[in-house]
């Protein structure tokens, strides 16, 4: 079955340190999205890619950082300049060819660091 | 820039009534307009989406909505619910840049659906 993959679904880190998520997809699409969820506040973009080797910060993307070195993938590194990072990490992925319209969205990350 | 108003944080129903969640979008350009739905620590799932064509729109699991450009409305509606439409339910709307494509999320409208 196509579709995205992330892992883990829960997260646990200590005040201070680095953690990456993970984000997968064999749906074949170009681009890829990262986002934030907190409750009351909908979903906020982090960061995102239009194809590989590329990639441009969203609305939120101080304390974050992101990589894209093949098509199928695009982890998430929450890093210990993120004042906030507990939160519902979702990756999206959505197809070029078909205008990057609608965009399909994994399972989601809880991370919660303390 | 464009943006999303849901109106209502939480809409309370009883099994079997009607509901309508609202979404009113703010747009210069052209949109393409679309209704996520998520379950508890799930992602997100498509209900149903506006891109051309007729404004009145159906979905899966019985869901509907109209675009009404006059209004800028895309509210979403189904005539009975049941238990399992429980859920957080968002109204996007999606723009290109001139680089890239975007969604722009509403806050979320929480369905409760009771006996």
């Amino acid at each position: 079955d196509g579709g995205i993959t992330q892992s883990p679904k829960y997260l646990f880190r200590k005040e201070g340190q680095n953690v990456t998520l993970s984000c997968e997809q064999n749906l074949n699409h170009d681009a890829m999205y990262w986002y934030r969820q907190d409750p009351g506040q909908g979903l906020r973009l982090i960061y995102y890619s239009q194809i590989v080797n590329d990639f441009q910060k969203g609305d939120i993307a101080e304390g974050y950082s992101v990589s894209r070195e093949k098509k199928e993938s695009f982890p998430l590194t929450v890093t210990s300049a993120q004042k906030n990072p507990t939160a519902f990490y979702l990756c999206a992925s959505s197809d070029r060819d078909r205008g990057h319209y609608e965009q399909y969205f994994g399972p989601g990350t809880r991370l919660t660091v303390t | 820039a464009q943006s999303v108003t849901q109106l209502d944080s939480q809409v309370p129903v009883f099994e079997e009534a009607p509901v309508e969640l609202r979404c009113n979008y703010s747009s210069s350009v052209s949109v393409y307009l679309f209704w996520y739905v998520q379950y508890p620590n799930q992602g997100l799932q498509l209900l149903l989406k506006y891109l051309s064509g007729s404004t009145l729109v159906k979905g899966i699991n019985g869901f509907e909505a109209e675009f009404n450009k006059s209004q800028t409305s895309f509210h979403l509606r189904k005539p009975s619910v049941h238990i399992s439409d429980t859920a957080e339910y968002f109204c996007a709307v999606s723009y290109y840049t001139g680089t890239a494509s975007k969604l722009t999320f509403g806050t979320g409208t929480r369905l409760q659906v009771t006996l």
